[in-house]
This record gives structure tokens, sequence and C-alpha cells, in this order.
């Protein structure tokens, strides 16, 4: 079965940084490239970021450049997503998400991660 | 604002169709995808490629898209349907992906 199994919740203050993980279970881990996506509490889906099965290449939106980094183990079929120098805006479910696609013109996220709640407080 | 543009809220009567609409420019190139989330978890798939849905979701739920146009149409919509509507698809340029704002379906 595949599936996707995330870290427990983070507290951190203004100006810390968070790393959440992600381990993967039942597929082949280097197959597939890996998003990460957050939503902030009543708020809709925000795309952070890919990254590539071999974790030479990752893509991350904008927004996030220079604070994001994206990164895998393959001996723990883990990846990881640190976010730095955190401000209240952060606060979010943070998940992972598999990548799959048609390798032309379509692709889909399955499974997803159960969600970590990252809280940015003082 | 977000390269894929819905509309926020549609209701629907139990048993009746409604159409989520998704607009925007990457969908002349790439298809859209539509994930549901009901509230306190995550998002699931529900539609993909032309028209694909992953096992275990029901056939009521259907794609189709035209020009800039991508719609999710839920045909006999359920209370269980009842549920946020995404829709996600690449960006017009660059290596990123973009979500649409999603939709709330409310079923009557």
């Amino acid at each position: 079965q595949v599936q996707l199994v995330q870290s427990g919740a983070e507290v951190r203050n203004p100006g810390a940084s968070v790393t959440v993980s992600c381990k993967a279970f039942g597929y082949a881990f280097t197959g597939h490239y890996m998003h990460w996506v957050r939503q902030a509490p009543g708020q809709g889906l925000e795309w952070m970021g890919i990254i590539k099965p071999s974790g030479d290449w990752t893509s991350y939106a904008q927004k996030f450049q220079g604070r994001v980094t994206m990164t895998m183990d393959t001996s723990t079929n883990t990846h990881y997503m640190e976010l730095t120098s955190l401000n209240f805006e952060d606060t979010a479910v943070y998940f992972c998400a598999r990548d799959v696609s048609d390798s032309t013109s379509s692709w889909w996220l399955d499974p997803w991660g159960q969600g970590t709640l990252v809280t940015v407080s003082s | 604002s977000s390269e894929l543009t819905q509309d926020p809220a549609v209701s629907v009567a139990l048993g009746q169709t409604v159409r989520i609409t998704c607009q925007g420019d990457c969908l002349r190139s790439y298809s859209a995808t539509w994930f549901q989330q009901k509230p306190g978890q995550a998002p699931i798939l529900v539609l993909y490629g032309e028209n694909n849905r992953p096992s275990g979701i029901p056939d009521r739920f259907s794609a189709s898209s035209s020009g800039n146009t991508a719609s999710l149409t839920i045909t006999g919509a359920q209370a269980e349907d009842e549920a946020d509507y995404y829709c996600y698809s690449r960006g017009s340029s660059g290596n990123r992906w973009v979500f649409g704002g999603g939709t709330k379906v409310t079923v009557l």
C-alpha cells in the first residue's frame, strides 16, 4: 500500500526554522518526484516546490526562494522540507504529495501525507 | 492572485448535477487535475488526465476541458460530495505547479 507518513506537529518562535519529514512506504522511492504543499488556516492549497527522486534537482515557488530547502534520504525513504526565518504567516498545515505523470501533459499528486501542522507563535 | 481561477462556492440540490470550472492559460498546454478535500483531512485525487478516476472514486465524477477552461462535473450529487474542490496543473512558465483557489461545494 502506497503511503506517506509525516512527522508530528511543531511549534516555533518567529525567526526560527522547522523541518518536516515525510516517510514513503509501498513504492520505489527513487521512482517519483515529491511535492510539498501548504495550507494556511481557512485558506486554499499553495504549491511550495518539488524535488527530483535523485535529490540533485529542486524547483521552488518564487515566494519561498531562499527560505525553503527540500532534501531526501534514500537510505530511509524519507523526504524533508526545511523552512527558515519563520513568521506568523507560515502557520499552516504542510503536506508532502507524491508526483505521478504521463510524462507529457498531465501531472497528479497521489497519495498525500496526512499533513503536519506548524504553528509560529511567540 | 492564482494562475488558476475557480468560483469560490457553488451549491447543488441532492441528486442534481453541478459543474465546477477552472480557468487559466496553462490549461491550453497542460491537463487539469482535481482534488477533493473535506474538513480536517488531506486532499484526495478525484480526476486526472483527460478524464480518469482513481480506484474508489465514483463514476458520478467526470472531467472535461476546452481551451483555457477545465471542468469537474458531479452527476447526481450525494451528501458525501460536500467538500472543497481544487484544480491543479503545471504552470505556464518554468518548473512550477499551481492550484486554483478552490470551490466549496454545498449539497442542499
